[in-house]
């Protein structure tokens, strides 16, 4: 099956500092890719949409700014907490799918999250 | 935002009886799916059932779909300890560029 990575899968970081996130589609092209958000006990939240070579479409409430979404490649899109705080901390979770070719379309790739901690 | 909501939140069995999960949501859906969260880990997928579906099954597992009353079921029959696991519904609006979105989750715990 099509698998998803993430890297890296812990993070700490000081407050103030900017994180990088990558998420890379190994075995398949993903014209899409979404990134959600997971806080301890709650349901993952879907933070934007980002498809390969245009800009991220971000949901209510989420700064785009602060969380900056770059989708420069069919199998790499990177997530990036500027100036993160400690609200920050969160399990973040990306997710790809697969596009064109006539392949199935209904199955988004999730790849395995990474946990932020921010100090 | 959210679209489905599991009921129950929480659930506790014993093994070995059958776990049921179910899930609302609000709008028209292209396809509806379950997934399985161990705690702190990602996400795995478990069964996708289409609108134009009721029922599927897979292994120990069985989907349900009402689309007239917008809700689903998972039922996990013979239930195991290592059933423990968030278990979320999340839908699709209608293929293409579409998010899942996901709903509130069950928490099951199965206990030995």
């Amino acid at each position: 099956g099509a698998v998803v990575s993430q890297h890296p899968s812990r993070v700490i970081c000081k407050s103030g500092t900017s994180v990088k996130i990558e998420c890379r589609s190994l075995d398949f092209q993903a014209t899409t890719m979404f990134w959600y958000r997971q806080f301890p006990k709650q349901s993952l939240m879907l933070m934007a949409t980002s498809n390969e070579g245009s800009k991220a479409t971000y949901e209510q409430g989420v700064e785009k700014d602060k969380f900056l979404i770059n989708h420069a490649s069919l199998t790499l899109s990177t997530l990036t907490v500027t100036s993160a705080h400690p609200e920050d901390s969160s399990f973040y979770i990306c997710s790809a799918r697969e596009g064109g070719g006539g392949r199935n379309t209904d199955t988004q790739y999730f790849g395995p999250g990474t946990r932020l901690t921010v100090l | 935002s959210q679209q489905g909501e599991e009921d129950p939140q929480a659930l506790s069995i014993q093994e070995g009886e059958n776990a049921t999960m179910n899930c609302s949501y609000k709008t028209s859906i292209n396809n509806l799916q379950w997934y399985r969260q161990n705690s702190g880990r990602g996400l795995v997928h478990l069964i996708l059932i289409r609108s134009n579906e009721r029922e599927k099954h897979s292994g120990r597992l069985r989907v349900t779909l009402d689309t007239s009353k917008k809700s689903s079921s998972l039922l996990i029959t013979a239930s195991r300890a290592a059933d423990t696991a968030s278990y979320f519904c999340a839908t699709v609006f209608y293929s293409g560029n579409t998010p899942l979105v996901f709903g509130k989750g069950t928490r099951l715990s199965v206990i030995a």
